[in-house]
């Protein structure tokens, strides 16, 4: 069965990195892009952009522009992402999602890695 | 940029009540709406696509209805388990998802 498995909570200070994992399994990798959204503690989602599995190009919502780098290891079956410069707003819970054969809605979600940032 | 707005943000009903909630686009979507619920520490379950189609395995107390801008997920008959929050997702444009409507059991 499709099953997408993400890293662990992280704990960061202020100004320091993270990078988050998404393994996916039951599929082929390539086939289908890796969404990534963000979930503010309390608050709604927030949709920050895809990568193109097969290419490995990047698309970045509007503000996620900068600090936010979505990467891969292909052969690996695994997509990243990466956030610098880390500020307290960053504290969030971090999804990664896929769409279907048939339509772009999200049928498939990894369990979330949160992320805590401070100081 | 499409903007969603769900109503209400809360809605508190008994088990067996008939919910409606709804979602406004800001423009013309055609039928690209998903609905989700959320339960605490969980991602999100996919209930309904193309604004009306019930995903498989989602029990069919759950209906989505509406096109173009106003959309609606109906609950029949609402059950202690459907405490949760509930978004949609427009997916014409990018994505956007609605802030929620958190349900709770009066």
């Amino acid at each position: 069965q499709i099953q997408l498995v993400q890293s662990g909570p992280e704990l960061k200070k202020p100004g320091e990195s993270v990078k988050i994992s998404c393994k996916a399994s039951g599929y082929t990798f390539t086939d289908y892009a890796m969404h990534w959204v963000k979930q503010a503690p309390g608050k709604g989602l927030k949709w920050m952009g895809w990568i193109n599995t097969y290419t490995g190009k990047p698309t970045y919502a509007d503000d996620f522009k900068g600090r936010f780098v979505f990467s891969l290891e292909a052969s690996a079956s695994t997509a990243n992402l990466q956030i610098s410069n880390l500020k307290n707003e960053d504290t969030a819970t971090y999804f990664c999602a896929r769409a279907t054969p048939t339509g772009h809605w999200f049928a498939y979600w990894g369990q979330g890695t949160l992320v805590t940032v401070s100081s | 940029d499409i903007q969603m707005t769900q109503s209400p943000s809360f809605l508190s009903a008994s088990v067996g009540d008939r919910v409606t909630l709804s979602c406004k686009a800001s423009q013309n979507i055609n039928k690209y709406l998903a609905w989700y619920q959320q339960k605490l520490g969980e991602a999100p379950k996919l209930l309904i696509y193309n604004a009306n189609s019930l995903q498989t395995g989602i029990p069919s107390r759950f209906s989505g209805s509406g096109s173009g801008t106003d959309f609606t997920l109906t609950i029949s008959s609402l059950q202690p388990e459907d405490v949760a929050t509930y978004f949609c997702l427009q997916h014409n444009s990018w994505y956007t998802f609605g802030a929620g409507t958190k349900l709770e059991l009066k």
